[in-house]
Parts: C-alpha cells; structure tokens; sequence
C-alpha cells in the first residue's frame, strides 16, 4: 500500500529565509507526488506534482519540489518564505492500487508559520 | 476553466437531524468525483468517491451516504447526524493525476 510522512508537525521560518517541508514517501512501483497547501476554512489547493522527468518540480506561488528516489523523499521547498505563505501543507501519494481510481494518500500535514 | 462549487458553506445542525451537502463541477465531464471529511486539526479522510454517474464506492462505514444523480453533481447525505459527524467537508474533482477541491462545507453538529 502507498503512504506518505510529514514528519514535522510545525514548521517555523523567518520571512525572507528559505522555507523547506519534508516529505517521505512508500509505495511499490513509481510514485505519483502531489504537495497541496491549505488556508484556513477553505479547500486544498494544488501546488505541483512528480509523475516522471526531472527530479526538480516547479509548481505555483514560487514553491518548487525535489523528487529523490534513493531517499524516497519529496520535499517542498520555497528560497525565500513570505508570510502570506503561513498555512497547512500536505503531501499526497497516488494509490496505484486495482481499481484505485485516482485515489490519494495524503499525510498528516505540515503547519507551516513564517513571522515577520 | 473548470470549477468546483460546494453549498452550504457553513452548517449548524442538531443531533438526529438529516444532512444534504451537495458539489457541483463545472467545465468539464466524467470526472472522478470524491468526498472528504477533515476533522479537527488536519487530517483528510476519504469518505466515498465516484466515477462517474451512479457508481459510488465507500471507504468508510459510516452513518453518511452519497449519491451522483447527473455527471457533475455529487451530494452527501445523511439520514440522522451524530456529534462526530461534525467538520469539514471537501469535494474534489479529477480528471487525470492531481485532484481539484471545493471550498468546503462546516457541519457543526449539535
């Protein structure tokens, strides 16, 4: 079965520092990655995915993601946070599994603050 | 473009009483179609998903229930809420790989 770990549950960063949030992943085959951020009583929005090509991602509002196979990892980066990037970030694996149907797998999530 | 409208936004209801959410896609066809409950805190739950109309598969054994009457219409429904049905509720749509969320509906259950 796919899953994912985010294993910080709060991550903290100066605005204008880089902003990094972990992501490790277990599936048998290829994964599929997906990260999405959530504001505050509104839904989750898509940021970017891995599905096959360059280990490097870029995806939406400046974030970018690195894919890296040996570690299974798929970490969330942004060079330089604002505040206005303080939210809850989820990491999310396909389930690849018979008749999945698009399924997702998402992790616990990662609250992310960026003070001033 | 395609879009993702979710209604109520926010509800309050008593115990025992029945529940309808309702999610409509548009700009777009045959999507896969997915329900989720988000409870206090931060983890996603898959409740029901669909693809497409009529066909409706549950993850969760639960007292809710969902339907897909037309194509771009999904609705979550329940006969007689409980406390722990309260939270928040997400729709989302897929045509491919990523999924695309509603806004989302708060049940407070009371």
């Amino acid at each position: 079965a796919q899953s994912v770990a985010q294993p910080e549950d709060q991550v903290n960063v100066a605005e204008g520092n880089p902003l990094t949030v972990k992501c490790t992943y277990s599936v048998s085959g290829n994964p599929y990655l997906f990260w999405y951020v959530q504001y505050p009583n509104r839904g989750l929005q898509f940021l970017l995915k891995y599905i096959t090509g360059d280990n490097l991602v870029k995806g939406s509002y400046g974030f970018e993601a690195e894919f890296n196979k040996s570690q299974t990892s798929f970490h969330l980066k942004k060079p330089s946070a604002l505040v206005s990037d303080s939210a809850l970030y989820f990491c999310a694996v396909r389930d690849m599994g018979t008749d999945s149907w698009g399924k997702l797998q998402f992790g616990a999530g990662t609250q992310v603050v960026v003070t001033p | 473009s395609q879009t993702i409208h979710q209604w109520p936004a926010t509800l309050v209801q008593p115990v025992g009483s029945p529940l309808s959410l309702e999610c409509t896609v548009e700009g777009t066809s045959n999507p896969n179609l997915y329900w989720y409950r988000q409870a206090a805190g931060r983890g996603l739950q898959l409740l029901f998903y669909s693809v497409g109309i009529g066909q409706i598969s549950s993850e969760v054994p639960q007292n809710l229930s969902a339907s897909r009457p037309q194509d771009r219409q999904f609705i979550l429904s329940s006969k007689k809420l409980l406390l722990s049905d309260s939270g928040f509720y997400l729709c989302a749509w897929s045509h491919s790989y990523e999924q695309y969320f509603g806004p989302g509906t708060r049940l407070t259950v009371t």
